[in-house]
């Protein structure tokens, strides 16, 4: 059974710190991605990652693949109120383009004080 | 249109009553999800329709039916639930031998009474 283990689980910082979150696993991933949720809302799609060691940004956010395609990292900077959610990793098994079916990591409750 | 609409946004059913969710999308994705999700946690899997055939059956007890009508509809009928299948269920589609993302719905907030 493939897992993405998800950490930290909850995160409640003060506005303007930074913080990252990490999502691992000893599986290899065709694609990686990283979704954002509210309450009472679906995820809403923030990056996806394909190629081992790739970086994407997306404003404060910053997105990385690890060269095996086993792990992931998201960084926030200068995280504001307006960061906080429910953020997800979810991994595309090797061989599941034909099923379209995503491992999701844990989540990340995270939460940004003023 | 990006856009997966779901329908009711909020839902309250007996255990007796039948009721069905409603998922739409107009963006040509070949493939569609329905996800059950409780509070903090992620999204659990429980169908998928590749091509409007049920491709993935997560191991679904039988008082939860999809259907897929067409390539832009998806139901969930219900019928029979248990209290503790109140969560939220998400709607979800991608394009076809394309994992680089789903779009999801805004999810129907079901409470079972």
């Amino acid at each position: 059974t493939q897992l993405l283990e998800q950490s930290p689980q909850f995160l409640s910082i003060q506005e303007g710190e930074n913080l990252t979150v990490y999502c691992n696993s000893s599986s290899v991933f065709s694609s990686l991605q990283w979704y954002r949720q509210e309450p009472g809302e679906g995820p809403v799609l923030l990056v996806t990652v394909v190629t081992g060691g790739e970086v994407k940004k997306l404003k404060r956010l910053t997105f990385q693949f690890g060269d095996a395609r086993k792990d992931s990292s998201l960084h926030i900077t200068a995280a504001q109120p307006g960061d906080t959610g429910l953020y997800l990793c979810a991994g595309a098994p090797v061989g599941s383009s034909n099923t379209g079916k995503l491992i999701f990591g844990q989540g990340t409750t995270l939460q940004v004080k003023p | 249109d990006t856009e997966v609409t779901q329908t009711p946004k909020h839902l309250v059913m007996g255990m007796t009553n039948k009721k069905s969710l409603k998922c739409e999308q107009h963006m040509g994705h070949r493939a569609m999800y329905w996800y059950k999700q409780k509070a903090k946690k992620p999204p659990e899997l429980m169908f998928v329709y590749s091509y409007e055939k049920l491709s993935i059956n997560e191991s679904v007890p039988s008082r939860f039916s999809p259907e897929c009508p067409n390539s832009s509809l998806l139901n969930l009928h219900l019928h029979a639930l248990q209290p503790e299948d109140s969560a939220l269920y998400l709607c979800a589609s991608s394009p076809y031998k394309d994992n680089y993302g789903y779009t999801f719905g805004s999810g129907t907030r079901l409470t079972v009474v």
